[in-house]
């Protein structure tokens, strides 16, 4: 069964550095999503990308945040100069041509900020 | 935009009785609703769904419930077993607005007791 796979599974940083979570979504779907998990807490809705372009992101995606598909297969999202409350697991996920219907979920990235 | 409030946020049962999980949702114009089971430290992944042209859906043990008019969701998990145990989450996506983004609700973590 095709899957989203996401890269690091984990990842530990200092306060200040740019980090890029990598995510390659499964290969006929064409709606990109990254969603947070603070832990403990529920799922919340960062971005969603369609035809390589933001189709909406929340209050939380400020200008720290940006996603991009630099070579048609993987899909990144980068926080500029992380802060130590980005600390979460984050989760790519994919619909497909359609644009309606289940929602896939990578394993996650864990990023901690020290 | 939409807000998706889910109760309760803990539930203890006991091996075999049932479970009830309730969500509430604000967007009418959203038509679509899964419910996602995710195990401690792993993804969410997919358990039901429900269009909103359907009142009721069921899958061996899962049931969900929609009443359009109130906006309100039940999960329904009958014969409870201790692999049950995990924290649900109900979701809302509106697939009218073309951006279709998924909200989802707080969480509720059950606890089957053997």
């Amino acid at each position: 069964e095709p899957e989203v796979t996401q890269t690091p599974s984990h990842q530990v940083t200092q306060m200040g550095q740019e980090v890029i979570l990598r995510c390659v979504p499964i290969s006929n779907h064409l709606y990109f999503y990254w969603y947070r998990q603070i832990l403990g807490q529920k799922v919340e809705f960062l971005v969603s990308f369609y035809n390589n372009e933001i189709s909406e992101k929340s209050e939380i995606f400020d200008d720290q945040f940006s996603v991009e598909r630099p070579d048609g297969s993987n899909f990144t999202l980068k926080i500029r100069s992380t802060k130590l409350e980005d600390s979460a697991m984050y989760f790519c996920a994919t619909t497909g041509q359609e644009g309606t219907g289940e929602l896939f979920f990578g394993e996650g990235s864990r990023l901690t900020v020290l | 935009g939409e807000n998706v409030e889910q109760h309760p946020s803990t539930l203890s049962v006991q091996e075999g009785d049932s479970a009830v999980i309730k969500c509430t949702y604000s967007d009418s114009a959203s038509n679509y609703f899964p419910w996602y089971k995710q195990e401690l430290g792993k993804r969410p992944q997919l358990i039901i769904d429900i269009r909103s042209n359907v009142g009721e859906k069921k899958d061996q043990r899962i049931a969900v419930t929609l009443n359009k008019t109130a906006k309100h969701l039940s999960l329904h998990i009958t014969e409870t077993q201790p692999e049950d145990s995990a924290v649900y989450f109900c979701a809302a996506r509106d697939t009218t607005s073309g951006t279709y983004k998924y909200i989802f609700g707080t969480g509720t973590r059950l606890k089957v007791l053997a």
